[in-house]
């Protein structure tokens, strides 16, 4: 079973800043969160991961609390082609004999609107 | 670089019948793992590859299997097919085990 919770869906109007949340209340303390989406009828495409500093790319923000029981992801300017399934993941860190295996939830359908 | 291609992207299989799926990784990853996604179950884990060797696998009946070849390439197979297994199957590599997963564009089953 996923290790996380995500809201179903969340609206978004283009070009402000989504904030997508995810509870991973058991988290392990060598555990990474992993952020992933999923674009209607393509592959899955990473996007960030952190484990407990906060993180930022060319594409989003990772917040992680200071507990590490939940983290957001921040699209800082959202456009129409954000719209997507964003999966929050935990993931076991290297070394580990599971590390490459991903367990995904039902992630949260971001729907961005002009 | 190219990405993860994935061969067919789509067919049309009877019950019964088996289905050999192909994977090409990105030039230069060694690890190569599977995925089936359903409207139901969403994104399960298959199984995983690195050089050659099965590293781990998920809990799928014996009728799913796989293999990884020497150039990396892997293949997974699905005999005795059920209705219930028509899915989108991706395939994702990454350099070595534990590193960014990249994903493919899957190859989309359906079975009747």
């Amino acid at each position: 079973d996923a290790k996380t919770t995500q809201p179903t869906s969340m609206d978004c109007a283009e070009g402000r800043a989504a904030n997508l949340p995810c509870n991973h209340s058991t988290i392990s303390g060598n555990e990474y969160v992993y952020w992933y989406r999923q674009i209607h009828s393509q592959g899955p495409q990473y996007i960030i991961h952190g484990l407990k500093n906060n993180e930022t790319n060319e594409m989003a923000s990772l917040i992680i609390t200071e507990d590490r029981k939940s983290s957001t992801l921040i699209l800082p300017h959202a456009t129409l082609r954000d719209t997507a399934v964003y999966y929050c993941i935990v993931r076991v860190p290297h070394g580990s004999s599971n590390t490459g295996k991903l367990i995904f939830g039902q992630g949260t359908t971001l729907q961005v609107k002009p | 670089k190219a990405g993860v291609t994935q061969t067919p992207r789509y067919l049309i299989k009877t019950r019964g019948q088996q289905v050999t799926l192909s994977c090409s990784p990105i030039s230069g990853h060694r690890s190569v793992s599977w995925y089936q996604q359903t409207p139901g179950q969403g994104l399960q884990f298959l199984f995983e590859y690195f050089s050659e060797t099965q590293r781990n696998k998920g809990n799928f009946p014996g009728r799913f299997s796989g293999r990884q070849f020497s150039n990396s390439r892997s293949e997974m197979n699905v005999s005795t097919l059920e209705l219930g297994d028509s899915a989108l199957y991706l395939c994702a590599s990454s350099e070595g085990v534990g590193g960014e997963l990249f994903f493919g564009e899957g190859s989309r089953l359906t079975v009747l």
